[in-house]
């Protein structure tokens, strides 16, 4: 099993601020998958991840694959409250998860 | 179809009571997760099938803890003498074969034991 750190575990900004969270791990992966659970919900796919050195942007939210396949970014520019929730990052093929950063935009 | 659905969405129990829950994935779907999340942290990887057979199963898993998919369809997860560190949300998901592809999660069943 290929373990998943995540940081920083809470975030709390103010709406209009940029933010980056981290998805580590010691092991290569073939693909990575970020996810977002808000409360009372099951996570939902945001996106995936194959190619070392990936960039993919969805609306305002920055996702990268590290060169070696090791590591992976969500940034988020001028935030919501709409964007607070957990974020997690998962081996898209073993769908083990990180622990997850908390997010919460204040307006 | 709806989605992947959890029953019941709560479920309240006494200590070393057993407790039953079902998912129902989507139809289509031949994989099916069973995760354990605890307040503030990532879905914890219980156990894994594909159609019926289960092919993984964690090692933190204790042997309280048994899976069914009899059919290759809907899954039972059964926690037999309940204590009070299994209170958690239990959350199934299911997806198509391969590895990039998106698994689709229900709402969870709340286990609370007293």
């Amino acid at each position: 099993t290929q373990l998943l750190e995540q940081s920083p575990q809470f975030l709390s900004i103010q709406e209009g601020e940029n933010l980056t969270v981290y998805c580590n791990s010691s092991s290569v992966f073939s693909s990575l998958q970020w996810y977002r659970q808000e409360p009372g919900e099951g996570p939902v796919l945001l996106v995936t991840v194959v190619t070392g050195g990936e960039v993919k942007k969805l609306k305002r939210l920055t996702f990268q694959f590290g060169d070696a396949r090791k590591d992976s970014s969500l940034h988020i520019t001028a935030a919501q409250p709409g964007d607070t929730g957990l974020y997690l990052c998962a081996g898209a093929w073993d769908m083990r998860f990180g622990a997850g950063t908390r997010l919460t935009v204040k307006p | 179809d709806t989605g992947v659905s959890q029953d019941p969405r709560h479920k309240i129990t006494k200590r070393g009571q057993n407790v039953t829950f079902r998912c129902d994935p989507i139809s289509e779907h031949n994989r099916l997760y069973w995760y354990r999340q605890t307040l503030g942290q990532g879905p914890e990887f219980l156990t894994y099938f594909q159609n019926e057979a289960q092919l993984e199963k964690s090692r933190l898993l204790s042997d309280r803890f048994s899976a069914e998919r009899p059919k290759g369809s809907f899954s039972t997860l059964e926690i037999q003498r309940t204590e009070q560190g299994d209170s958690a949300m239990y959350l199934c998901a299911s997806r198509p074969t391969g590895g990039r592809v998106e698994a689709f999660f229900g709402q969870g069943t709340r286990l609370t034991v007293v």
